[in-house]
């Protein structure tokens, strides 16, 4: 989706280096996500934030930090990369809208980064 | 622990046949939704449905949920070869975060 993008597509670097990964949206979402994805793992969340002033830990923080500067930028970090990081990493933001009788929290996904740690 | 696990893991049919898959989760949820991923690239939410909600329609796509025995379906009829993709449940069980499977690799042959 066009509309959530990521920066940059593709990194290759080595160990204990620090890495920032940056994400932007234009959809105007206050919940925004980053997920890590191995291979016949699926996804899992790292970091969520559900406003500028609200940010989570999601099942796997550890070795990440997050960042979100804007309601529109959500950046993450791996202060020492480690080869175990190598994976593809999501944004997402989601469109919560809090129905009465359920809620509706669309997730919208950036293309992705592929992090090679070496 | 993965809330989502889908059945199959890998699932390879004829253009034209129906694909059925399916996902099991373990806590109650407040809802379901089903995501396509393209080889390597970001997921596309195809349809969610409630938790009061037993069957829901979307063009050739049909997902149903039993919340009794915590499971759903994903019914893709009169598959096409554009449909080749891995498909991922989520769940969200209040939080407004979402729970995702380890996904079903759907390959339709032409």
């Amino acid at each position: 989706d066009a509309d959530v993008t990521q920066t940059p597509r593709n990194r290759i670097t080595k160990t204990g280096k620090r890495i920032m990964l940056e994400c932007s949206q234009t959809k105007g979402h206050d919940r925004m996500y980053w997920y890590r994805q191995d291979p016949g793992l699926g996804l899992r969340l790292i970091y969520y934030s559900f406003d500028v002033k609200d940010i989570n830990k999601g099942e796997i923080s550890d070795g990440y930090s997050v960042s979100r500067q804007a309601q529109a930028k959500f950046s993450l970090s791996l202060e020492s990369a480690i080869p175990n990081q190598t994976a593809l990493y999501f944004c997402a933001t989601s469109d919560f809208t809090g129905l009465a009788g359920g809620s509706t929290d669309t997730q919208y996904f950036g293309p992705g980064t592929r992090l090679t740690v070496l | 622990s993965q809330q989502g696990e889908e059945d199959p893991q890998a699932l390879s049919i004829q253009e034209g046949e129906n694909a059925t898959m399916n996902c099991s989760y373990k806590t109650s949820i407040n809802n379901l939704q089903w995501y396509r991923q393209n080889s390597g690239r970001g997921l596309v939410h195809l349809i969610l449905i409630r938790s009061n909600e037993r069957e829901k329609h979307s063009g050739r796509l049909r997902v149903t949920l039993d919340t009794s025995k915590k499971s759903s379906s994903l019914l893709i009829t009169a598959s096409r070869a554009a449909d080749t993709a891995s498909y991922f449940c989520a769940t969200s069980s209040g939080t407004y975060k979402y729970i995702f499977g380890t996904g079903t690799r759907l390959k339709v042959l032409a």
